[in-house]
């Protein structure tokens, strides 16, 4: 079963502002990573934060985790249309060396110009 | 040319043929995956490989077979289609280690009528 749960599960915004979407997951992780999807495209990675980080940050994506919640949150600043795309959360259990992520279903992200 | 290719890149078939989903990779990775993606399921795992001579199940592995030809290399091969195998299927890519960030392909959407 799929360890990573997001909400919400589509999310409509104007450009300008500013999109947070969730995931929740079950286990113990190494770490967590936000990957990107547009349309029936490959997923692109977006970011990984560690088990030890409570946040990160890259351009103008911030990701913050919470082990203790067994929660991370993604925030796009400033949205733009071009970031209409799909995100999925993925996580990487412990043991690290099992090479397995686990892929939440998903948040569809439509940002309008 | 893309890190990851999949051919083809769209297939129709009838239920009961077999079929042969190829990827290959040209980023040195030990670690290749295949997953299949279907609307609000996330992605889910059906085989990945570690080296040439390390194959193992995922998640869904049932109907479906795979083959690391070389170190580039990780066909998924569907032995006897069905209609609910009717999904887009992504191959990636890893480097060993704790990281485990994933280089996906283009994807192949897969129809079984």
């Amino acid at each position: 079963s799929q360890q990573g749960e997001e909400d919400p599960q589509a999310l409509s915004i104007q450009e300008g502002e500013n999109a947070t979407m969730n995931c929740s997951y079950k286990t113990s992780i190494n770490n967590l990573q936000w990957y990107r999807q547009n349309s029936g495209r490959g997923l692109v990675h977006l970011i990984l934060i560690r088990s030890n980080e409570r946040e990160k940050h890259s351009g103008r994506l911030r990701v913050t985790l919470d082990t203790s919640k067994k929660s991370s949150s993604l925030l796009i600043t400033a949205s733009r249309a071009a970031d209409t795309a799909s995100y999925f959360c993925a996580t990487g259990p412990t043991p690290s060396n099992t090479g397995k992520l686990i892929f939440g279903q998903g948040t569809t992200l439509q940002v309008k110009p | 040319d893309a890190d990851v290719t999949q051919t083809p890149r769209n297939r129709i078939t009838k239920t009961g043929k077999r079929i042969m989903l190829e990827c290959s990779q040209t980023k040195g990775h030990d670690r290749m995956y295949w997953y299949r993606q279907d609307p609000g399921l996330g992605l889910r795992l059906i085989y990945y490989s570690f080296d040439v001579k390390d194959i193992n199940k995922g998640e869904i592995s049932d109907g479906y077979s795979v083959s690391r030809q070389a170190q580039a290399k990780f066909s998924l091969s569907l032995e006897s289609a069905i209609p609910n195998q009717t999904a887009l299927y992504f191959c990636a890519t890893s480097e060993a280690g704790s990281k485990n960030i994933q280089y996906f392909g283009a994807g192949t959407r897969l129809s079984v009528l």
